[in-house]
C-alpha cells in the first residue's frame, strides 16, 4: 500500500545511545516532516525537508539530525539518547500545497532509559 | 511562535449527542486541516478549509472556517462509537509548507 512507511514501531535506549529511526515514502512528495507526540503537549515539529538536500529546523531540533539525500527516505537521528526524547515520533509527506493535507506515518513509540 | 488552541480538551458523550470542537488562534493561516487519530496510528485527514467563511462538510461532521482564516470548528451530528479519537487542528504555515497543531480534543463517545 502506497504510503509512509516508518521502522521500527518501538525502541527501547539506555541513555547516551544513538540510533535512526526510519522514514520512506512511495507517494513522490517533496515535503517531508519530522514531528514528536507527547501528553499535553501535542504534536510538535522537529525538522522537515522541503526537498533532496534541503532540511532545516522546527519547533524541538536539539539532540536530533536530519538528512535527505532522496525524495523518499528522510530518517531521523538521534546523536546521545536522553529520558527527555522518550516520546512518539511521527513522519509525515505532503505535496506541500495548502490544499494537500499530509500522509503520516504510523509512528515509533521510544522509551530511553 | 503562532499557536492554535483548541477546546475542550476532553469530552465524553452519549451515542446520538451532537457536539462541537473549537480551534483557535491569533494568528491568520493560510489554511487550516483536521486529522482524526487513533491509539497506535499516525493522524489521519479529515478535511481541509481554505477561504474564509467556508463550510465542508463530510458525512455527520461539519467544518468551518472563520471569515478572519483565524478559527475553526467542527461540528459531529448524532455522535457514534466509532466517531472515538484524538481530533486535532492544524494551521498550515504556506512560507515553510510545514503544519502548526493544536493540542487535540479526546473526544470518547459510549453506546
Amino acid at each position: 500500500n502506497a504510503g509512509v512507511t516508518q521502522t521500527p514501531k518501538f525502541q527501547v535506549l539506555k541513555t547516551g545511545q544513538s540510533m535512526t529511526l526510519q522514514c520512506a515514502q512511495d507517494m513522490n512528495h517533496e515535503y517531508m516532516s519530522w514531528y514528536r507526540q507527547d501528553p499535553g503537549m501535542g504534536l510538535r515539529l522537529i525538522h522537515y525537508s522541503v526537498g533532496a538536500g534541503i532540511t532545516d529546523q522546527g519547533e524541538v531540533p536539539n539532540g536530533y539530525n536530519v538528512s535527505r539525500s532522496t525524495t523518499e527516505d528522510f530518517p531521523l537521528r538521534l546523536l546521545s539518547a536522553a529520558p527527555s526524547q522518550t516520546s512518539v515520533y511521527f513522519c509525515a509527506s505532503s505535496y506541500g500545497d495548502r490544499d494537500y493535507g499530509y500522509t503520516f506515518g504510523s509512528g515509533t513509540r521510544l522509551t530511553v532509559v | 511562535t503562532q499557536l492554535l488552541e483548541q477546546s475542550p480538551q476532553f469530552l465524553s458523550i452519549q451515542e446520538g449527542e451532537n457536539l462541537t470542537v473549537y480551534c483557535n488562534s491569533s494568528s491568520v493561516f493560510s489554511s487550516l486541516q483536521w486529522y482524526r487519530q487513533e491509539p497506535g496510528e499516525g493522524p489521519v485527514l479529515l478535511v481541509t478549509v481554505v477561504t474564509g467563511g467556508e463550510v465542508k462538510k463530510l458525512k455527520r461532521l461539519t467544518f468551518q472556517f472563520g471569515d478572519a482564516r483565524k478559527d475553526s470548528s467542527l461540528h459531529i451530528t448524532a455522535a457514534q462509537p466509532g466517531d472515538t479519537g484524538l481530533y486535532l487542528c492544524a494551521g498550515f504555515n504556506s512560507g515553510y509548507s510545514t503544519l502548526t497543531f493544536g493540542k487535540g480534543t479526546m473526544l470518547l463517545v459510549s453506546p
